[in-house]
């Protein structure tokens, strides 16, 4: 069965202490993997699309990257406000079907 | 402003009582998806759309039905509610997928749904 499983589930960190979350995926033919950010009580907010392996991108403190089994979602000196829940999200080619299939999110707690 | 509403925002219902949480978006998008988050479990697709009168199951289209009839509209039917639809759901949208890839897609900002 196609999964994608983020790490950790929750992660606190001090204002300018860099870090990185995981994404790791079991799926066959991926299509494209996708990073959202999601504030409490709002929709997700997108963040970042890569399609193949060795595929980085950037922007502001954040730099995704992809290899064939997973994504790093990298923080670079956090600042509160980047405090949020970081979601991941696959889409896989089963069928004639589009589906997309989301981790479960890591929780980004940034201390001043 | 280009965005994706939702109606209700919140809806307190009582087992079996059909109801439709209504979405809309102004981007011209081909693409429009429901999602339910629940705790511990994530976001979970419903249905999605790829255009007008094609519709097509997510991972747990149990208990809802979906209709596009319109390219901007995308409503949720629960014929009969039950507590464990007891949800925050999410509308989403995006460009048709090329290629065989998704486009970015733009989230609503959530119905939470609570079932007695």
């Amino acid at each position: 069965e196609d999964q994608v499983t983020q790490s950790p589930e929750a992660l606190r960190l001090q204002e300018g202490e860099s870090s990185s979350l995981n994404c790791s995926y079991t799926v066959s033919g991926l299509r494209g993997l996708f990073w959202y950010r999601q504030d409490p009580g709002k929709g997700p907010e997108f963040l970042f699309t890569l399609y193949s392996a060795g595929e980085e991108k950037e922007k502001e403190r954040l730099k995704a990257t992809l290899t064939k089994k997973e994504s790093f979602l990298h923080i670079t000196a956090p600042k509160p406000e980047d405090s949020a829940t970081y979601l991941c999200a696959v889409h896989f080619r089963g069928g004639s079907n589009y589906k997309l299939t989301f981790g479960k999110g890591t929780l980004l707690t940034v201390n001043p | 402003e280009a965005q994706v509403t939702q109606n209700p925002r919140y809806l307190i219902t009582v087992t079996g009582k059909k109801l439709t949480v209504t979405c809309s978006q102004n981007m011209n998008h081909e693409y429009m998806s429901w999602y339910r988050q629940d705790p511990g479990l994530g976001l979970r697709q419903i249905y999605y759309s790829m255009n007008v009168e094609v519709t097509d199951k997510g991972d747990v289209p149990e208990g809802y039905k979906v209709s596009r009839k319109e390219k901007r509209n995308f409503p949720l039917i629960l014929e009969s509610p039950s507590p464990n639809q007891t949800s925050l759901y999410f509308c989403a949208s995006s460009l048709y997928p090329r290629g065989g890839s998704y486009n970015e897609q733009f989230f609503g900002p959530g119905t939470r749904l609570t079932v007695l």
